[in-house]
């Protein structure tokens, strides 16, 4: 079993909240990963992270942002929520080549 | 285009099929290689590795051609429990490894 966890499971949240999903992982690895996943659809990379203080956006544009401080810690932060962020997001970490994915979190946004 | 293409599915087939599953990478410095499976609303797992010598896993088999820059996942003898998305994962070091998923092919196995 992976060590990556993702607190919410589940949340669903009124429009115009500050919300933050929170990833954690205790393998030591040093790249960390947020996609996007709309159910039946693909996997989309909003966010990643080659190391503390490292973060860089990925393929699909997000509102969203993220923070390294610490190895092990890598939250995504969504200022105002609104419905278009309805979705399931997925934490993942690799330390060279096979990544690891938490449970995600499934966001509602009402 | 795409730096990872896979069929897009869905597949519909018996048990006791064989189903091939067929994905194209772009990037030629692309490193590593896997397949990764993922069931309705469940996070993706590693299902295998591919090398280019070729791997097998009990009914399943995997395939990389780097000249052609592409994968093959082999399934034999499916199983209802065979049904999921499998997605084409690649690796590639761009001054740091970067993993890309492709877009998945669903297979629904039926009795």
């Amino acid at each position: 079993e992976a060590d990556i966890y993702q607190t919410p499971r589940y949340l669903v949240i009124g429009t115009g909240k500050k919300i933050t999903l929170e990833c954690s992982q205790t393998m030591g690895h040093d790249k960390m990963y947020w996609y996007q996943q709309d159910p039946g659809m693909e996997l989309h990379l909003i966010h990643y992270s080659y190391g503390v203080n490292s973060t860089e956006k990925g393929d699909l544009s997000s509102e969203s942002t993220v923070s390294r401080i610490r190895t092990e810690h890598f939250p995504l932060t969504l200022e105002s929520a609104r419905p278009s962020h309805t979705s399931q997001y997925l934490c993942a970490s690799s330390r060279q080549t096979e990544a690891f994915f938490g449970q995600g979190t499934r966001l509602t946004v009402v | 285009r795409k730096e990872v293409e896979q069929d897009p599915g869905p597949f519909n087939v018996p048990e006791g099929a064989t189903v091939a599953f067929n994905c194209t990478y772009s990037n030629s410095a692309s490193q590593s290689f896997f397949w990764y499976r993922q069931d309705c609303r469940k996070e993706p797992k590693l299902l295998m590795s591919v090398y280019s010598s070729g791997n097998e896993d009990g009914r399943f088999t995997a395939q990389l051609n780097r000249a052609s820059q592409y994968i093959s996942l082999l399934i034999r003898d499916s199983k209802l429990s065979d049904s999921a998305t499998y997605l084409c994962v690649v690796t590639l070091n761009t001054g740091g490894f970067k993993t890309i998923f492709g877009a998945g092919t669903r297979l629904f196995v039926k009795a």
